[in-house]
Formats: structure tokens, C-alpha cells, sequence
């Protein structure tokens, strides 16, 4: 069965910080890869996505995520983080299906 | 904003009592997915439509069902309700390809059960 692990339940950075969310997944044929953040009191919003092709990633708000097959990972970046940042983080994965297998989320607190 | 409503917005029924939520897929999507989403946990699937047919379940028991009408807006309707089911229900919405799809969500209902 595919499933996701979200290593870090709780980060708390300082403005201008870097960031690296991890996420592993299990699932021993071809994925669709994804990174959701959901900011207080507002929707999950696509982050970015892998499907196929350049392995690093590069999404919406200065956010990059490296996929590496060898080690079924898919870890969130970014080199600078803002107050508005602060959000809870999910990575998601879909196998040969449309069903989407979340992990248990990245609660992400930044101070000014 | 994705262009995925959902209603309603906020529901408080009791244990036992059944609840219809409600879904606006995105216009062009002909595919709706539910989730729930307890306190703390990321989402789980419960189950997708596709041209109003079922197309892929959760773990969720029976008591759980669907509807996609041909509009691809949809309902989700939960009987017996049980204290657990108290969750933040999420609807996504996206075009069937066969694999490479991009799932968008709306609000979510944040049902609570007493």
C-alpha cells in the first residue's frame, strides 16, 4: 500500500531562515509527486508537482522540491523564508490511480 | 481561489442523524474527489466520481456515498453519523487524464458531530 512520511511535525524558523520540509513515500511504481500548504483559515492550494522529467522542481512562491527515486523522496526547499510562510505543509502522492495519499502535514511557524 | 465551492460552510448534527455536504467542481473538471481531513491528520480519501459513476474508494464504510450529477457538481452524504466523523470534509476537483492530474480543493465543510 503507497503511503507518505512527513518527518518534521513542527518547524519554527526566523525570517530569512532556510527551509527543508522532508517527505518519503512507499509505493514501488511511478508516481505523481505533490507539496499543498494550507495557510490558516484558507484552502489547500498546489504548491508544485512532479510527474515526469527535471527532478528538481521549482513552484509558486520561491519553494523548489528535489524529487530522488533512489531514495523515495520528495523534500520541500526554500533558501529564505517569510512570516507568510506560516502554514501547514502536506506532501501527496498518487500511483496508478487519481487517489491522492497524504502525510500527516508540517506545521511551519515563522517569526519576524 | 481554485473555482471549488463547497456548502455548507460549517455543520453541527448529533450522533446517529444523517448530513448531505455539497460540492461546485471547477469549471471544465469531470472529476470530483472526496476527502476528510480529521484535526491534525492530513487528508484521506474517501472516494472519486467520474461521469457520475464511482471511479475509486477509501477505506470508508458504506455509510459513506456519493453523487455526481451531470453539472460534475456533487454530494457527499454520510448516514449514522458517528462521533468520529467529526473532520474537515474536502472536496477536489480535476480533468481525468488517466494518471497525470492536478487535484484542486475548496474550503471544505468542517462538520461536527455531538
Amino acid at each position: 500500500a503507497q503511503s507518505v512520511s512527513q518527518h518534521n511535525h513542527h518547524v519554527i524558523l526566523s525570517e530569512a531562515a532556510s527551509l527543508e520540509l522532508g517527505c518519503n513515500y512507499s509505493y514501488g511504481g511511478t508516481v505523481n509527486l505533490f507539496w499543498y500548504v494550507q495557510y490558516p483559515g484558507q484552502h489547500l492550494q498546489l504548491l508544485l508537482k512532479y510527474f515526469s522529467g527535471d527532478p528538481l522542481v521549482k513552484g509558486i512562491k520561491g519553494f523548489e522540491a528535489e524529487f530522488i527515486k533512489s531514495k523515495f523522496s520528495f523534500n520541500l526547499r526554500k533558501p529564505s523564508v517569510q512570516w507568510s510562510d506560516t502554514a501547514e505543509y502536506f506532501c501527496a502522492v498518487n500511483g496508478n490511480t487519481d487517489k491522492l495519499i497524504f502525510g500527516t502535514g508540517t506545521r511551519l511557524q515563522v517569526f519576524p | 481561489e481554485t473555482g471549488v465551492t463547497q456548502s455548507p460552510t460549517h455543520l453541527i448534527k448529533t450522533r446517529g442523524q444523517q448530513v448531505t455536504l455539497r460540492c461546485s467542481s471547477q469549471s471544465g473538471h469531470n472529476t470530483v474527489s472526496w476527502y476528510q481531513q480529521a484535526l491534525g491528520q492530513g487528508p484521506q480519501f474517501i472516494f472519486q466520481y467520474y461521469r457520475e459513476e464511482e471511479n475509486g474508494r477509501g477505506n470508508f464504510p458504506p455509510r459513506f456515498s456519493g453523487l455526481q450529477f451531470p453539472n460534475y457538481s456533487s454530494e457527499l452524504n454520510v448516514n449514522a453519523l458517528e462521533l468520529d466523523d467529526s473532520a474537515l470534509y474536502l472536496c477536489a476537483s480535476s480533468t481525468w487524464t488517466g494518471g497525470d492530474e492536478t487535484q484542486y480543493f475548496g474550503p471544505g465543510t468542517r462538520l461536527l458531530v455531538l
